[in-house]
This record gives structure tokens, sequence and C-alpha cells, in this order.
């Protein structure tokens, strides 16, 4: 069955960085993109952009420019998420969905704290 | 980027009632439109994708309708396990953008 296995709750301090994985079974990876959701505690759902797992050109949307980045591992079926010098605002649950967003990640929760 | 209206924000409603869902984006989005629902703790679930066409296995009472700016999310017959939080997605032009939510819970 078709499977997005995110990695698990991470404990950061302000300055450092994360690297968070979805894992993808069940169908060709390459067949479809893979996008990324933020979701801040309590709040609601927000896009933060996508990444051709073809071609592995990413596009982010303009709040997440900068210190995101988008990247794959395609022999292992493998999105990427990587937040350098993460700030207190980065606290959240982020996800991945693959295109049409028919399945999801189950999440993965970030706390960035000194 | 478009912005997507989502009303209400929260409501109570009881079992076996209508409940209907709206959201009104910025500019047409062509029908480009998915509904969510989301428990706490969970990631969201497709339920309606191009703007009214049901997720396999979701229950029929749930219904999508709209088009150009407008669309909405319609329960038939409201059932316990509909208690969630409701968003909608445009995914006609980049940036996507989701509606605020709609919070859900039994009267």
């Amino acid at each position: 069955q078709i499977q997005l296995v995110q990695s698990g709750p991470e404990l950061k301090k302000p300055g450092e960085t994360v690297k968070i994985s979805c894992k993808a079974s069940g169908y060709t990876f390459t067949d479809y993109s893979m996008h990324w959701v933020k979701q801040a505690p309590g709040k609601g759902l927000k896009w933060m952009g996508w990444i051709n797992t073809e071609t592995g050109e990413p596009t982010y949307a303009d709040d997440f420019k900068g210190r995101f980045a988008f990247s794959l591992e395609t022999s292992a079926s493998t999105a990427y998420l990587q937040i350098n010098n993460l700030k207190n605002e980065d606290t959240a649950t982020y996800f991945c969905a693959r295109t049409g967003f028919d399945y999801w990640g189950q999440g993965t929760t970030l706390t960035v704290s000194s | 980027d478009i912005k997507m209206t989502q009303s209400p924000s929260s409501m109570y409603a009881s079992l076996g009632e209508r409940v209907t869902i709206t959201c009104k984006a910025s500019q047409d989005i062509n029908s480009y439109l998915s509904w969510f629902q989301q428990k706490p703790g969970k990631s969201p679930k497709t339920l309606i994708y191009r703007a009214n066409r049901l997720v396999d296995g979701v229950p029929s009472r749930f219904s999508g309708s709209g088009s150009g700016q407008d669309y909405s999310l319609t329960i038939s017959s409201l059932e316990y396990e509909d208690m969630g939080i409701y968003y909608c997605l445009q995914y006609d032009e980049f940036p996507l953008t989701f509606g605020a939510g709609t919070k859900l819970e039994l009267k």
C-alpha cells in the first residue's frame, strides 16, 4: 500500500539545522512530485513549496526562500526538508504530501527552543 | 497570491444535521479545489478534489460543488466521526493556498 513515512520528532536550538525525511513506498517515487506543508501549533496549513521528483528542481513559496531546502534521494524514494539557522517560529509540524495531496506523511514535529 | 476565504471559522452542529462550509477564492480557480478533514494530531485527509470529485473510500454524505470563485463542501447528515477541522486548498496557481479552516464541533 502507498505510504509516506516521515522521520521522528526533533528538538533543536535556535541557529541549528534540521533535516526531515519523507520516505515513499507503494508507488513509483518519480511519478509524483512532493509537496511540503507547515502547521504551526494551533494554526492552519501553509504550503511551503514542492520538489519535482523527476528533475530534483525545488520551488519555494515566498515565505520559505532562503533557509529552507528541499532535496531527494531518489534511490531510496526519499524526500528531505532541511531548515538552516533555526528560529523559534519554525516550531511546527511539517507534512510531506505527494502531488494530488491524496497521500500525506504522518507529520514531523519540530520544536525550536533554547 | 490567491486568497481563500473560508467560512465559517467554527460551527456547532447536531448529529444528522446538514452542514455546509464555503470557500471563496480571490479569483477564478477553474475548479482546482480540494477539501481536507483534519483531526487532532493527525495529517489531513483528502475528501474532495477538482471541486466535486469524491476520493475513493470517503462516505457519500460528503459532497463538493462550485465553480469560478465560489465553492462549498456539504455533509448531508452529520455523524460523530465528522468532527474535526476542514480546509480548502486551491491548486490552480502557485503558490498553492489553503483556507483558514473551519472547526466543526458537536452541538
